[in-house]
């Protein structure tokens, strides 16, 4: 069975600074697929980052990187400058053949900017 | 490109009664997949479909249903509603022709807010 453990329900940043949201996840596959996305409040839920299990490097697109530590099985999210609209709930899911690939994800983590 | 289009975008319905929902992906994606969003169970995969075909399917009673047209736009059907069908259903569309290709991410629509009274 897959799982995926977001520990911070809420999270505050200040304007410009870096969050870390944490992703702990748990598979006994070794294909997987980590993945985050952001929900603001409008509800659609939007991609951000992706990494895959044999990935060696982490994965990064723009402010957003995945501090992936396979050993322990977490995939953080980093955000760096954080920016007003940043502010959303965001949701780590992992997808492996063990689950046919259905999606699994994590009850989210609330990031509120301030400025 | 437009996104993925979600109607309606509100529905109240009394229990007992049966809803469609309907999804329009983008152009060119063939993998559709629905999602039910709750404050209590968070986000739970319902199915998924490829090519007209249910690919994948999560763990809801038959009450759920869906299907897939030629020009892959998706309906999802729940009958004999129930207070706890009330939910956000998320649709999202794919170009990932194969279940285990997961490098193509999926894009959301905006969703249906579903209210059973």
């Amino acid at each position: 069975a897959q799982k995926i453990t977001q520990t911070q329900p809420g999270m505050f940043v200040q304007e410009k600074e870096a969050v870390t949201l944490d992703c702990t996840y748990d598979t006994s596959d070794q294909s997987y697929g980590l993945f985050w996305y952001k929900q603001p409040s409008s509800g659609e839920m939007i991609f951000l980052i992706y990494q895959g299990s044999y990935d060696e490097q982490n994965a990064t697109e723009g402010r957003y990187s995945l501090n992936f530590q396979k050993a322990r099985k977490s995939a953080n999210l980093v955000i760096s400058a954080s920016q007003l609209g940043d502010s959303a709930m965001y949701f780590c899911a992992m997808r492996g053949s063990g689950g046919s690939y259905i999606p699994t994800f994590g009850r989210g983590t609330s990031l509120i900017v301030h400025p | 490109k437009a996104g993925v289009t979600q109607t309606p975008r509100y529905l109240i319905k009394t229990r007992g009664q049966q809803v469609t929902l309907s999804c329009s992906p983008i152009s060119g994606h063939r993998s559709v997949s629905w999602y039910q969003q709750t404050p209590g169970q968070g986000l739970q995969f319902l199915f998924e479909y490829f090519s007209e075909t249910q690919r994948n399917k999560g763990n809801f009673p038959g009450r759920f249903s869906g299907r897939q047209f030629s020009n892959s736009r998706s309906e999802m059907n729940v009958s004999t509603l129930e207070l706890g069908d009330s939910a956000l259903y998320l649709c999202a569309s794919s170009l990932a022709r194969l279940a285990g290709d997961l490098r193509h991410e999926q894009f959301f629509g905006p969703g249906t807010r579903l209210t059973v009274l």
